[in-house]
């Protein structure tokens, strides 16, 4: 079993649409998560950390849920420039051990 | 946040041959990571970077193949040795700036090797 399962998508949504993505973690041992937003031929960048409370950052709201072993993010009144691949990290109680789900690939589309 | 200047961007290479990729940090950090991104696949961890003591080599990855070298807490470089087409794919170091805090990545070495 994979540590850090996304679904691949793709996923099409019109722009101002609303979208959420899941990833699911195997460890419950995890300890910090993290979405990273990868652009086409661009290196990952680090989008928001998902703290234990939920979080938001404008038009983005990141969500963990240890008892389902799972971390979600809802991006709200999509945008073309929304279009990326969006990776799901999850950390264990080591710094040095993160995992990398493989990615949703959003298309948002005017 | 670590801004990481990494070289070359890509490059095209001939079987057999090596190619040594460098990152910079501008600041000191105790470890730097490299990790490997396959075309349509997620970032898989090739090694950590230690500074004065030899890398730490994951599952599936051996020193003979991509001998890392970190001489000081702001400079690293991995080799890919003995290149075969099967090592096409994008290259990129990292730091950890801190605990509770993402990687931040250099901007990836896009390899082909013919």
């Amino acid at each position: 079993r994979k540590e850090v399962e996304q679904d691949p998508g793709p996923f099409n949504v019109p722009e101002g649409a609303t979208v959420a993505f899941n990833c699911t973690y195997s460890n419950s041992a995890s300890q910090s998560f993290f979405w990273y937003r990868q652009d086409c031929r661009k290196e990952p960048k680090l989008l928001m950390s998902v703290y234990s409370s939920g979080n938001e950052d404008g038009r983005f709201t990141a969500q963990l849920n240890r008892a389902s072993q799972y971390i979600s993010l809802l991006i709200r009144d999509s945008k073309l420039s929304d279009s990326a691949t969006y990776l799901c990290v999850v950390n264990l109680n080591n710094f040095n051990k993160f995992y990398f789900g493989s990615g949703t690939k959003l298309n948002v589309k005017p | 946040s670590a801004v990481i200047s990494q070289k070359p961007s890509r490059d095209i290479c001939q079987r057999g041959t090596s190619l040594t990729i460098q990152c910079q940090v501008d600041s000191q950090v105790t470890m730097m990571f490299w990790y490997r991104q396959q075309p349509g696949q997620s970032l898989t961890l090739i090694a950590t970077a230690n500074q004065g003591s030899e890398a730490t080599y994951e599952s599936g990855f051996v020193i003979d193949k991509f001998p890392i070298s970190r001489p000081n807490l702001t400079f690293s470089t991995l080799t890919v040795s003995n290149m075969s087409p099967e090592d096409s794919s994008i290259y990129l170091c990292s730091v950890f700036p801190g605990q509770g805090r993402g990687y931040t990545f250099g901007s990836g070495t896009r390899l082909t090797v013919v």
